[in-house]
């Protein structure tokens, strides 16, 4: 089990440019989230998917678009970048099964936008 | 950049003492609560979580206690290990949500 999979790694932007971020998991999970992690401010919700078909916004959705693609995929999208996106981007997954709210994170991808 | 770490509160502790990390709730309607440690570089990993019929749970070398009544939120590690050094975030799901609400961690700090 590779668990929770984001793409890129790490990537650099000039600003107006677009790019999609990658997270596949393979636990068969029914929610999906994206979270940013910037500097002293925890892990901050931007948009999740409580099932595939379904996406809601989280804490701070302006400025990104999601796609659930699927059970296992959900996408996060970045269609004019800005410097203030500049962060760590984190995507999780969770089942909720007795009682237990667990999200499961991928590895993150390193956003620059220059 | 910036590391995850800047500016956070920070815990620096000797290996082998106990550790206790803490974190203030805002939300009296959270009903469940539950700590993640992250290691530099990688996510988030689930440590353990407490739902708020209950005050105090125990995992292996790590108890979670959880004090309603100043919405307030423990984490105790004993024998602290140098691998134990991270942040630790604490976050809550209040009543009728299904999202977590995460704080801003603290830095723990283990010396060999």
């Amino acid at each position: 089990n590779a668990g929770v999979t984001q793409t890129p790694k790490f990537q650099v932007l000039k600003t107006g440019q677009s790019m999609t971020l990658q997270c596949a998991q393979d636990m068969n999970h029914n929610s999906m989230y994206w979270y940013r992690q910037d500097p002293g401010m925890g892990l901050r919700l931007i948009y999740y998917s409580a099932s595939e078909g379904t996406t809601d916004k989280g804490e701070v959705p302006n400025g990104y678009n999601v796609s659930r693609l699927n059970k296992r995929e959900f996408s996060l999208r970045l269609e004019s970048a800005a410097p203030s996106q500049t962060s760590v981007y984190f995507c999780a997954s969770s089942e909720r099964t007795g009682g237990s709210y667990e999200q499961y994170f991928g590895p993150g991808t390193r956003l620059t936008v220059t | 950049g910036e590391s995850v770490g800047l500016h956070l509160p920070t815990l620096s502790v000797q290996e082998g003492d106990n550790s206790i990390i803490n974190c203030a709730y805002s939300n009296s309607a959270s009903d469940y609560f539950i700590w993640y440690k992250q290691e530099s570089g990688k996510g988030p990993q689930f440590i353990i979580d407490i739902r708020s019929n209950m005050d105090k749970r125990q995992g292996q070398r790590v108890t979670v206690l959880l004090n309603k009544t100043v919405k307030h939120l423990s984490l105790q590690i004993a024998a602290t290990q140098p691998g134990d050094s991270a942040v630790y975030f604490c976050a809550e799901i209040p009543s009728g949500y299904s999202t977590l609400t995460f704080g801003k961690g603290t830095m723990l700090l283990v010396s060999p």
